[in-house]
Order: C-alpha cells, then sequence, then structure tokens
C-alpha cells in the first residue's frame, strides 16, 4: 500500500522570499516520488522525480526536493518565489513493486500563491 | 517525453448521456491511464489501458460505467456513461514512457447539468 500526504493545502509567500511544500510518504516497498505542477487551467507537468539515486532533486524552474527515508519526507523547495510559481503542486508517490507497476497515489495537492 | 492530447477539450452534457473521451498520444507506449480530478480534488487513477487486453478498474470504477477502448499503441478512447452532475470532473489520460514517469494530456473539463 502507499499513500502521500501533503502537510498544506495553502502556502502563501512573497515574491522573492523561499518556498517550502511538505510532502510525507508511506510505501510498503522502495518508493518512486515525484512533484507535479498544475497551473490554472493547464496540464500537470512534471517538476522532478526521486528513483533511488542522489536524494537530493533537481528539477526545472528552480526548484528542488530531497529524499530523506528517515523521515519519510520528499519536501519541494525554492530559494527565492517568482509570481510564475503561483499554482497546485502535488506530490506522487510510486510503489517499486511487481503489482503496482506504474500505479501513482497523488497527494491532495498544495495551493501556492504569490504575493507582490 | 511525450506529447499528448485529448478531445474535447471540454464539454456540457445532459444528465443521462454518455460522452467519449479521446486521447492521443505521438509515440508508441504500452501502458495508458486514465484519472478523474473532480472539483477541487486531487487525481483518482480510474484505470489503466494496456493495449491488447482488457482495461484494469481501480477500486470504486466499473467498466460499465467508464468503458475504455485501447485499440493501438497511441490511442484510447474513456467512455463516461449515462451522466449525472456528479461525473463533472476534469478526465485526464497519461502515459508511461520510461519506467518511471508518466506524462499527462490536456485534460477534458466535462460538466453534467
Amino acid at each position: 500500500a502507499q499513500s502521500v500526504t501533503q502537510l498544506d493545502s495553502h502556502v502563501s509567500v512573497s515574491e522573492g522570499t523561499p518556498v517550502l511544500l511538505r510532502c510525507n510518504y508511506s510505501s510498503s516497498y522502495s518508493p518512486s516520488l515525484f512533484w507535479y505542477v498544475q497551473h490554472p487551467n493547464k496540464g500537470l507537468q512534471l517538476l522532478l522525480k526521486y528513483t533511488s539515486a542522489a536524494t537530493l532533486v533537481k528539477g526545472i524552474n528552480g526548484f528542488e526536493a530531497e529524499f530523506k527515508k528517515s523521515e519519510t519526507s520528499f519536501h519541494l523547495t525554492k530559494p527565492s518565489a517568482h509570481m510564475s510559481d503561483a499554482a497546485e503542486y502535488f506530490c506522487v508517490v510510486r510503489s517499486n513493486s511487481g503489482g503496482s507497476n506504474y500505479k501513482l497515489t497523488f497527494g491532495k495537492g498544495t495551493l501556492l500563491t504569490v504575493n507582490p | 517525453s511525450a506529447v499528448i492530447s485529448q478531445k474535447p477539450s471540454r464539454d456540457i452534457c445532459q444528465r443521462g448521456t454518455s460522452l467519449t473521451i479521446q486521447c492521443q498520444v505521438d509515440s508508441q507506449v504500452t501502458m495508458m491511464f486514465w484519472y478523474r480530478q473532480q472539483p477541487g480534488q486531487s487525481l483518482t487513477l480510474i484505470a489503466t489501458a494496456n493495449q491488447g487486453s482488457e482495461a484494469t478498474y481501480e477500486s470504486g470504477f466499473v467498466i460499465d460505467k467508464f468503458p475504455i477502448s485501447r485499440p493501438n499503441l497511441t490511442f484510447s478512447t474513456l467512455t463516461v456513461s449515462n451522466m449525472s452532475p456528479e461525473d463533472s470532473s476534469i478526465y485526464l489520460c497519461s502515459v508511461g514512457v520510461s519506467g518511471d514517469e508518466q506524462y499527462f494530456g490536456p485534460g477534458t473539463r466535462l460538466t453534467v447539468t
């Protein structure tokens, strides 16, 4: 079984300040973890992924996430927010087991608001 | 990566009718998936559609309500049957390109009146 908990439904930051979107996961097997972004009326875009290589993962648009097995966390960060970062962000887990290949489980999402 | 298109992009339908959503990929892929995103909610997997086999449905979704076709490696359809207002959602298809990643179509926004 696998699950994802995004700890904040809404995060509001000022432009130029750091962004932290929190995600905890649960997985019976070694997981792959992803962050997707969904801009208003747009499709889902893959930001970054962790698949058992380096624990610090760099993605597009200056985002990065760190996989911490001891804390079962995969928080998304960015040093300086830009207005264009305002969107819904989804943390996603996939268990790497034979019975559930490719099945993704989505968190409930975090809405990021960036204030001028 | 893969480029995925969906038709229609949006539709308004009357209750009791059915709508078929098309998903087209620009390359051959083995696994395709259909998701539902209800208003203000996250994505929920409806079914996995592999070419040449019956679709595999997740708990809470049945073939009679959401029949799926997968005639070849670049195309799939999802039908939402006998619609009710509760079916108002965004329906998205996705494809598994590599061993880990899924790429998503732009979605079909369905409103049932």
